[in-house]
């Protein structure tokens, strides 16, 4: 079964640096999302993708963050200088269309980044 | 606005006991509503979903029933296993905007 990739599993970064997060959506998947998971915390909404562009962004989708899908497979995160409070799990998620309409969307196993 | 909210974790049960663990949710739209599931160390899985008032969604022996008089997608298992011990997460989409908004998480503990 098609599934979404995500690398690294865990990513460990001093404060202040740059961060890339990669994920490989189920290929013919057209929406893509970002999430993140403080610890214990709940699964929070960072940004949604849809034919290239930002279709939503959360309140903690700051300037700080970046979405970009550079080629027709990988859809990264990055987050030009990290914080402490940076330090979560993000998932990438996909889906064929659009979650109203009954499509779920599909996540990977996510990457543990910590912010030193 | 969209919001889920389920019962506090975590909750201990043997093995075969029946499971319930509740979910609530507001939207201002009409949603679909979904149950993930987090086995240790792994990602979200889908498990069940439902899409209008009064289906009912089902998977590996789970139901939910989308209840709109009540706001409610109760999960519900007749005889769990150790295997099912793991994070569920209740998540709603309103199909307008694309995000889903998730519960905050129910641990189950199934001992043998």
């Amino acid at each position: 079964e098609p599934e979404v990739t995500q690398t690294p599993s865990h990513q460990v970064t001093q404060m202040g640096q740059e961060v890339i997060l990669r994920c490989v959506p189920i290929s013919n998947h057209l929406y893509f999302y970002w999430y993140r998971q403080i610890l214990g915390q709940k699964v929070e909404f960072l940004v949604s993708f849809y034919n290239n562009e930002i279709s939503e962004k959360s309140e903690i989708f700051d300037d700080q963050f970046s979405v970009e899908r550079p080629d027709g497979s990988n859809f990264t995160l990055k987050i030009r200088s990290t914080k402490l409070e940076d330090s979560a799990m993000y998932f990438c998620a996909s889906s064929v269309g659009v979650g109203g309409s009954g499509q779920p969307q599909h996540f990977g196993d996510g990457t543990r980044l910590s912010i030193l | 606005g969209n919001s889920v909210t389920q019962m506090e974790g975590p909750v201990t049960l043997s093995e075969e006991a029946f499971l319930t663990i509740n979910c609530t949710y507001t939207a201002t739209g009409y949603p679909s509503l979904f149950w993930y599931v987090q086995y240790p160390g792994e990602g979200l899985q889908l498990l069940l979903k439902a899409t209008k008032a009064d289906d009912k969604g089902s998977n590996k022996g789970f139901e939910a029933t989308y209840r709109k008089e009540t706001t409610s997608f109760h999960l519900e298992k007749g005889s769990v296993q150790v295997s099912d011990s793991a994070v569920y997460f209740c998540a709603l989409s309103d199909g307008y905007f694309n995000k889903f908004y998730f519960g905050s998480g129910t641990k189950l503990n199934v001992k043998p």
